[in-house]
């Protein structure tokens, strides 16, 4: 049981290039979020999902896609980077929240975007 | 607006030295509180979860308390492999979809 996995761990972007994060959970999870992560900002929720084939937007969604096609997965998406999306992204999941339940994060993706 | 605020935004302390990391909270409709331990370069790791006023969670040398506006993690006696940063989360009843809302942490350095 591996849990939440992300795949790449660290990747460096020029300003317009394009790129998919994957995010994978073996805990048959509903719920699945993308936070990104910056120095005195906390964690901010990007988008999120509710199940198979949904998407929402979160806190801050301008500049990602994401999407869900397979319920273990959920890929966010830049089609252009910019250096502002410079951050730590974080993948959870969560089994349901149609009551108090626990996210679990991933290990994370380090993007620098030069 | 909801919001989470955590203090203070470091912490050191001794080996054997206890404290207490506070995390206040406003929020429409409290759903649950969240405590998160987050080592450099990792992802956050689940501690607690807090459903209503009162309520009192423990592990190992950490215990966690909520009332209606913040919520304290007691730390006793901590040691050096209890050096993290802390996050405290919190989930609007009103909220669809279980978004979490952070406060920026609380970095804890415990020195032997």
């Amino acid at each position: 049981n591996a849990g939440v996995t992300q795949t790449p761990k660290f990747r460096v972007l020029k300003t317009g290039q394009s790129m998919t994060l994957l995010c994978a959970q073996d805990m048959n999870h509903e719920y699945m979020y993308w936070y990104r992560q910056d120095p005195g900002m906390g964690l901010r929720l990007i988008h999120y999902s509710v199940g198979e084939g949904t998407t929402a937007k979160g806190e801050v969604p301008d500049g990602y896609n994401v999407s869900r096609l397979k319920k273990q997965n959920f890929l966010l998406g830049l089609e252009s980077a910019a250096p502002s999306q410079t951050s730590v992204y974080f993948c959870a999941s969560s089994y349901s929240a149609s009551r108090p339940d626990t996210q679990y994060f991933g290990p994370g993706t380090r993007l620098t975007v030069l | 607006e909801d919001q989470v605020t955590q203090s203070p935004e470091a912490l050191r302390l001794q080996e054997g030295e206890s404290s207490s990391l506070n995390c206040s909270y406003t929020v429409s409709g409290l759903r649950g509180l969240f405590w998160y331990r987050q080592d450099p370069g990792k992802g956050p790791e689940f501690l607690f979860t807090l459903y209503s006023a009162g309520e009192e969670k423990e592990k190992e040398r950490l215990k966690a308390t909520l009332t209606k506006k913040e919520s304290f993690l007691h730390i006793t006696a901590p040691k050096p492999e209890d050096s993290a940063t802390y996050l405290c989360a919190v989930q609007a009843s009103y909220n669809q979809g279980g978004k979490l809302i952070f406060g920026q942490g609380t970095e804890l350095s415990v020195k032997p």
